[in-house]
């Protein structure tokens, strides 16, 4: 059982260029997730999914993003790389809402360390 | 407006003793709670998931949950260097997305 995978590790992007950065869950999750963590500032959302077809902004979602077509893929987007989004960036999954007493915390993909010069 | 809050740190012990990391939180309607560990250079591992007001205890971690004064603690007993990382408070507020403190980095001393 692999869980979250997250491809690639790590990444240098020249200004303006695109890729994307792939995630992958086996747990048959339905939510899906992409953060991003600088040093200091602990983890941001960018953008999450709650089932196949619907994805929804986050707090960070300038720059990004995202599509949900199978429960198990969710890959982030980024169209015109800039400084500001040098990061590492986390991919997680969870079971839907079952209620305050469901242990539904977040499982971790190993995440992106991404660099833009 | 900062919703969940921890002290950086680094909070340092001695190998064995007790370490206590907290956070609080200014939203009421939070229902449940998690606890974090996230080594340097990895991804933060769930360690702790506590609802009720209370005490809960897993091996050598114990969480605590006190609703009225909005604070969420998580005790480390007899510290390893092991133990060292930052770890991140986490909450449920009245949708599903979760929100994470910033971290407290803790460093246990041999």
């Amino acid at each position: 059982n692999a869980g979250v995978t997250q491809t690639p590790k790590f990444r240098i992007l020249k200004i303006g260029q695109s890729m994307t950065l792939q995630c992958t869950q086996d747990m048959n999750h339905n939510y899906m997730y992409w953060y991003r963590q600088d040093p200091g500032m602990g983890l941001k959302l960018i953008y999450y999914s709650v089932g196949a077809g619907i994805t929804d902004k986050g707090e960070v979602p300038n720059g990004y993003n995202v599509s949900r077509s199978t429960t198990e893929d969710f890959p982030l987007r980024l169209e015109l790389a800039a400084p500001s989004q040098t990061s590492v960036y986390f991919c997680a999954s969870s079971f839907r809402d079952r209620g305050r007493s469901a242990n539904y915390g977040y499982t971790f993909g190993s995440g992106t360390r991404l660099t833009v010069v | 407006q900062k919703e969940v809050e921890q002290n950086s740190g680094p909070l340092s012990v001695p190998e064995g003793a007790i370490a206590s990391l907290n956070c609080t939180y200014s939203d009421r309607g939070s229902q449940s709670f998690f606890w974090y560990r996230q080594y340097s250079g990895k991804s933060p591992e769930l360690i702790m998931f506590i609802y009720s007001n209370g005490d809960k205890e897993d091996g050598r971690f114990t969480a605590q949950l006190n609703k009225a004064s909005q604070y969420v603690s998580l005790l480390i007993r007899d510290s390893q260097p092991s133990d060292s990382a930052t770890y991140l408070c986490a909450l449920r507020p009245s949708n599903y997305k979760l929100t994470f403190g910033k971290g407290t980095l803790l460093t246990v001393n041999p």
